[in-house]
């Protein structure tokens, strides 16, 4: 089965800082990434995804980008603000496949203002 | 609002009893997912229906069943609980199994004494 590894567990920026989270994941057919933010004590939301066709997504100060060979994605938020705080996941699967998402452990991001 | 709800919020119980969580995809949703989170852990995929037929199956203990009904909704049924069944389940849908995008419900906290 895939396994998604995520680094680091928790990261501390300061207010207006740039973020980076990373994944790795082990299954070679996996073509959907997707991360999803969570808030204490909410669920889960999808804030971007990304398909193995492309390399890079972006969607205003929040990218991903995507290395198909090295089979790592990772997460960047530009200019973070303390709403940014929150535990991010990143998840990996195959569309279409008979295998639903398989998510990183987390990482704990706190924005200091 | 994600248009996934569930039922009940909060469930206080005690070892060995048998607990019924309900989901309710959205609209138009063919496919439901459950998956369990415990404290401070990642989210781990559970099973997954589609209209009505199980589709995929994750870590999901043998004490733990679930369906999916023909209106659609969905029941994870949690028996013998013991204290490390302590979670939140969410549960989440997406329009067809293969869809990528799934959204998630508010989650139900499920506490055993």
């Amino acid at each position: 089965g895939e396994n998604v590894e995520q680094h680091p567990s928790t990261l501390s920026v300061q207010e207006g800082d740039s973020a980076v989270i990373k994944c790795t994941y082990s299954d070679s057919a996996s073509n959907y990434f997707p991360w999803y933010k969570q808030e204490l004590g909410k669920r889960p939301q999808l804030i971007i995804d990304i398909r193995s066709n492309v390399g890079e997504k972006k969607d205003q100060r929040i990218a991903v980008t995507l290395n198909k060979t090295a089979k790592h994605f990772s997460l960047h938020i530009t200019e973070t603000q303390p709403e940014d705080s929150a535990v991010y996941f990143c998840a990996a699967s195959i569309i279409t496949g008979r295998r639903a998402l398989t998510f990183g452990s987390g990482t704990r991001l706190q924005v200091q203002p | 609002d994600s248009g996934v709800t569930q039922t009940p919020k909060h469930l206080i119980t005690a070892t060995g009893q048998r607990v019924t969580l309900r989901c309710s995809p959205r609209s138009g949703d063919l496919s439901v997912y459950w998956y369990q989170q415990s404290l401070d852990q990642g989210l781990q995929f559970l099973i997954q229906y589609y209209n009505g037929e199980e589709r995929a199956k994750g870590n999901i203990l043998e004490r733990f069943s679930a369906q999916q009904f023909p209106d659609l909704h969905s029941e994870l049924n949690l028996s013998s609980l013991e204290l490390g069944d302590s979670a939140l389940y969410f549960c989440a849908s997406s329009v067809n199994p293969g869809d990528e995008t799934q959204y998630f419900g508010p989650g139900t906290r499920l506490l055993v004494l």
